[in-house]
C-alpha cells in the first residue's frame, strides 16, 4: 500500500459546488496534515494545515483529519472558477518541524462558470 | 512566509550534459529539501540539503547523479548530472524554518526538458 493514496479526478464541477477531496495514508504516525493547491506549471502553495484530527475551517476552505480510519478530507464551499487546480494532500511528523511532506499524487479539479 | 526564488525558470538541455538550478530564500531557514515531479505524478523528494555537510538522499536518488550543495542558510544548488530524456521533470526547492512553525514552503519550480 502506498504512503498516501489520492484519487487523481479529473473533477469537474459548476461554479458555486461544494467540492470534496479525500486522501488516505497508511502511517499512524503522522500528525500533521497538510493540503497544497497547485496551479498549471506553478510551485505548490500551502492552503491549509491541521495538526492531529479534527477540522479546520479558512474562509471557504475545510479541512477535516480523521486518525482512527486515516482518512483526510478538504471541502471547499462556494467553488470558484479560481479554485481549478490540482490539490495534493500531504502528511508528516510524528515530528513533522523539518520533516519532509509526503505527498499524493494530487486530485485536479476544475470548475467551470 | 519564507519567498523562495528558483533559475532557471525552465530549460531545455542536451542528453548527456549536466544542469545546475539554484534555490534562494529570502530569510534563513533551518532546512532545505529538493522535490521532483514527473509530469501527471505527484512530488517525490530528492534529498535534504544539509547546510555545511553533505545531503542526505531517499531511496532511489543517489549524489553522483544529483549532487546537491548547500553553503549557506539561504542558497542551495542541485545539479542534474548526465541527463536523458527520463530526467524531464519539475524540479522544486522547498524550505522550512522552525519560525514558520510546521510549514514547509515551495519555490515555483524549474522545468527541466530533456532532448
Amino acid at each position: 500500500q502506498k504512503e498516501v493514496e489520492q484519487d487523481p479526478g479529473p473533477l469537474s464541477v459548476p461554479e458555486g459546488a461544494i467540492v470534496s477531496l479525500n486522501c488516505t495514508y497508511s502511517n499512524s504516525a503522522f500528525q500533521y496534515f497538510m493540503w497544497y493547491r497547485q496551479y498549471s506549471r506553478k510551485g505548490p502553495e500551502l492552503l491549509m494545515y491541521t495538526y492531529s484530527s479534527g477540522n479546520k475551517e479558512d474562509g471557504r476552505f475545510t479541512a477535516q483529519v480523521d486518525k482512527s480510519s486515516k482518512y483526510i478530507s478538504l471541502f471547499i464551499r462556494d467553488s470558484q472558477p479560481s479554485d481549478s487546480a490540482t490539490y495534493l494532500c500531504a502528511p508528516g511528523g510524528p515530528n513533522q518541524a523539518g520533516t519532509a511532506l509526503i505527498f499524493g499524487k494530487g486530485t485536479t479539479l476544475s470548475v467551470s462558470s | 512566509s519564507a519567498v523562495i526564488s528558483q533559475k532557471p525558470s525552465r530549460d531545455i538541455c542536451q542528453r548527456g550534459t549536466s544542469l545546475t538550478i539554484q534555490c534562494q530564500v529570502d530569510s534563513q531557514v533551518t532546512m532545505m529539501f529538493w522535490y521532483r515531479q514527473q509530469p501527471g505524478q505527484s512530488l517525490t523528494l530528492i534529498a535534504t540539503a544539509n547546510q555545511g555537510s553533505e545531503a542526505t538522499y531517499e531511496s532511489g536518488f543517489v549524489i553522483d547523479k544529483f549532487p546537491i550543495s548547500r553553503p549557506n542558510l539561504t542558497f542551495s544548488t542541485l545539479t542534474v548530472s548526465n541527463m536523458s530524456p527520463e530526467d524531464s521533470s519539475i524540479y522544486l526547492c522547498s524550505a522550512w524554518d522552525r519560525a514558520s512553525g510546521n510549514t514547509i514552503y515551495f519555490g515555483e519550480g524549474s522545468w527541466l526538458t530533456v532532448v
